[in-house]
């Protein structure tokens, strides 16, 4: 079956970029997505990438997308203590109709 | 529009008795889906309905978990009996029938059963 898998916790110091990775099964995968869940909240949506794209860049976020590999990384430049929180990687087949899958999410802490 | 509406935010309650937790989804969505989150097992995905219809409910832990949605504008999650280890959050998300679009979610509901 599908399956999505995030390592769980990251930390890095204020100022320096995260990477945040994630690996994927389904090779049927349309879309995949960045979620962010801050503490006590739901996720929100941050960005997604279709799978006919490598690369996409939105301010401070950069996705990158090995579909061979079934890899899929958000970095974030400049990271601040607002970026704080629980980060979920997750896919989508084509059908409007289909599930979306997502990883344990991981969790990233800042260091002043 | 509001959002995805989920009742109650917070629920309490003692092993063997029913629970039911509530969703609104947002107007004009086609696609409803119920996920729980563990520290243990990250978020899974329970349920999902589209059109009203359940279409894949093969996440439901066991049979003491099930899921309606008897109209576009209202789905049920109710475990009967609630055990201490289904306390998790619970989150409903809902999504539109445009292809790419994304999942839109609640607040959530924090069950604990003690």
């Amino acid at each position: 079956g599908e399956d999505v898998e995030q390592s769980l916790f990251l930390s890095v110091r204020e100022g320096d970029s995260s990477v945040i990775n994630c690996t994927y099964t389904d090779s049927s995968s349309t879309y995949l997505y960045w979620y962010k869940q801050e503490p006590g909240a739901g996720l929100q949506l941050l960005t997604y990438i279709f799978s006919n794209m490598d690369m996409k860049q939105d301010q401070r976020l950069t996705v990158l997308l090995n579909k061979k590999d079934k890899h899929l990384s958000l970095r974030i430049a400049d990271t601040q203590t607002g970026d704080s929180a629980i980060y979920f990687c997750a896919e989508r087949g084509y059908s409007s109709a289909s599930k979306i899958i997502f990883g344990s999410g991981t969790r990233l802490s800042i260091r002043p | 529009d509001a959002g995805v509406i989920q009742s109650p935010r917070h629920e309490v309650t003692e092993m063997g008795q029913e629970v039911t937790l509530r969703c609104k989804p947002i107007s004009g969505h086609d696609s409803l889906f119920w996920y729980r989150q563990t520290m243990m097992r990250g978020l899974e995905l329970l349920i999902y309905f589209n059109n009203n219809v359940p279409i894949d409910d093969s996440g439901m832990p066991e049979d003491r978990f099930s899921a309606k949605m008897p109209n576009a504008s209202f789905s049920t999650l109710k475990i009967q009996p609630s055990e201490p280890r289904d306390s998790a959050v619970y989150f409903c998300a809902s999504r539109g029938d445009v292809v790419n679009t994304e999942a839109f979610f609640g607040q959530g509901t924090r069950l604990t059963v003690v």
